[in-house]
């Protein structure tokens, strides 16, 4: 079994619809979590983190952790085009430099206007 | 967050050869990360590099196959030895934030042919 897992898509959804990614891990030690978005021929860049269960709202994104479920969400509400790309999970036993970072596969987003 | 300047963005090389990636980042940070991506799998980490010493490699990466500089702080170079196509993919670098979080270069579109 892999540390994180995540539906690689492709997944596609029309301009303005309620987008749900998800991700699951099986070491529940993971205590930071984070998810990343990264466009075509550039680097990945750090949406969202966020360390309890629970939600965490930023603008039209929301990041949910479930930790008894090992189950962890980014929701995207109102989606533009411009949010097509490709969205990484990632989580960490700490949040120091030291801590090694697990990245999930990817889901690949296409919202059509 | 820091910037990233990572080159060539792109290179085909032939079997048997090196390629050296280079890293810059624009300001001095302790520790440097190289990541491999491969399509359809997730970010893994080869290595990281810290300023003065040796770099620390992840299980299934080698010095030999994959030998680091880290001269200062505020660069690296990642080479890519004796390629092969299984080494084609996609090399990123990147530092540790100070809110934690991780800053990416564009990354090193490598096609060995």
């Amino acid at each position: 079994q892999k540390e994180v897992e995540q539906d690689p898509g492709p997944l596609s959804v029309p301009e303005g619809a309620i987008v749900s990614l998800n991700c699951t891990y099986s070491n529940s030690a993971f205590q930071y979590f984070m998810w990343y978005r990264q466009y075509s021929r550039k680097g990945p860049e750090l949406l969202m983190y966020t360390y309890s269960s629970g939600n965490k709202e930023d603008g039209r994104f929301t990041a949910q952790v479930d930790k008894s479920s090992k189950y962890i969400s980014l929701f995207i509400r109102d989606s533009q085009p411009s949010d097509s790309a490709t969205y990484l999970c990632a989580m960490s036993f700490g949040e120091t430099s030291y801590d090694k970072v697990i990245f999930g596969p990817g889901t690949s987003l296409s919202v059509i206007p | 967050s820091a910037v990233i300047s990572q080159k060539p963005s792109r290179d085909i090389c032939q079997r048997g050869t090196s390629l050296t990636i280079q890293c810059q980042v624009d300001s001095q940070v302790t520790m440097m990360f190289w990541y491999r991506q491969q399509p359809g799998q997730s970010l893994t980490l080869i290595a990281t590099a810290n300023q003065g010493s040796e770099a620390t490699y992840e299980s299934g990466f080698v010095i030999d196959k994959f030998p680091i500089s880290r001269p200062n702080l505020t660069f690296s170079t990642l080479t890519v030895s004796n390629m092969s196509p299984e080494d084609s993919s996609i090399y990123l670098c990147s530092v540790s934030g100070v809110f934690y979080g991780y800053t990416f270069g564009s990354g090193t579109r490598l096609t060995v042919v």
